[in-house]
């Protein structure tokens, strides 16, 4: 069966880096997501990994997939306050058409 | 270029009753998901459709039914209403395999 397990809470400050991590347990997963939802609002697509790479990176966001401990991190640099939100770990087995299985988030708060 | 747009954004029903929301797909997408979302959790997918027919079900009853119009425009519609229909429900879409699901800022139902 499938289920995406992530940490409930990280607290930072400003500037330094946050690493968001999630794990998984459906080796048939193929693609990896990280979705941002701030109060109120909906989720946001941040980036997505496919399951044969080991890392991604866009600016100043860094994914890194180990596909053998079925484990995914999401790595911030320089958080800033508008980081603050939750973060969902979701996994697929490809990426429009397929049923998005999420983990219940983490909430990242970041102190001044 | 629009995202994916919901309505209503907000909606207090009471129990028994009867509830429809909308969506819009995001310009150029041809496949929504619909996804239930309750408070502190991961959303949770529904159903999912394209070329107007349910291709995908998730575990829910058959009180939550969907249509998808020519459009490519959605609606989920929910019956016999039950305290803990209450949520914030999402609508994602998406185009083809290789594009990943995109999401509008959901509907807030509330049963009384």
């Amino acid at each position: 069966g499938e289920d995406v397990e992530q940490s409930l809470f990280l607290s930072v400050r400003e500037g330094d880096s946050s690493v968001i991590n999630c794990t998984y347990t459906d080796s048939s997963s193929t693609y990896l997501y990280w979705y941002k939802q701030e109060p109120g609002a909906g989720l946001q697509l941040l980036t997505y990994i496919f399951s044969n790479m080991d890392m991604k990176q866009d600016q100043r966001l860094t994914v890194l997939l180990n596909k053998k401990d079925k484990h995914l991190s999401l790595r911030i640099a320089d958080t800033q306050t508008g980081d603050s939100a939750i973060y969902f770990c979701a996994e697929s087995w490809d990426t429009g058409r397929r049923a998005l299985t999420f983990g219940s988030g983490t909430r990242l708060q970041v102190q001044p | 270029d629009a995202g994916v747009t919901q309505s209503p954004t907000h909606l207090i029903k009471t129990r028994g009753q009867q509830v429809t929301l909308r969506c819009s797909p995001k310009s150029g997408h041809d496949t929504v998901s619909w996804y239930q979302q309750a408070l502190g959790q991961g959303p949770q997918f529904i159903f999912q459709y394209y070329e107007e027919e349910e291709r995908q079900r998730g575990n829910f009853p058959d009180r939550f039914s969907g249509h998808q119009f020519p459009n490519y425009s959605s609606e989920l519609n929910v019956n016999a209403l039950l305290l803990g229909d209450s949520a914030l429900y999402l609508c994602a879409s998406s185009l083809g395999l290789e594009q990943p699901q995109h999401f509008g800022d959901g509907t807030r139902l509330s049963i009384l």
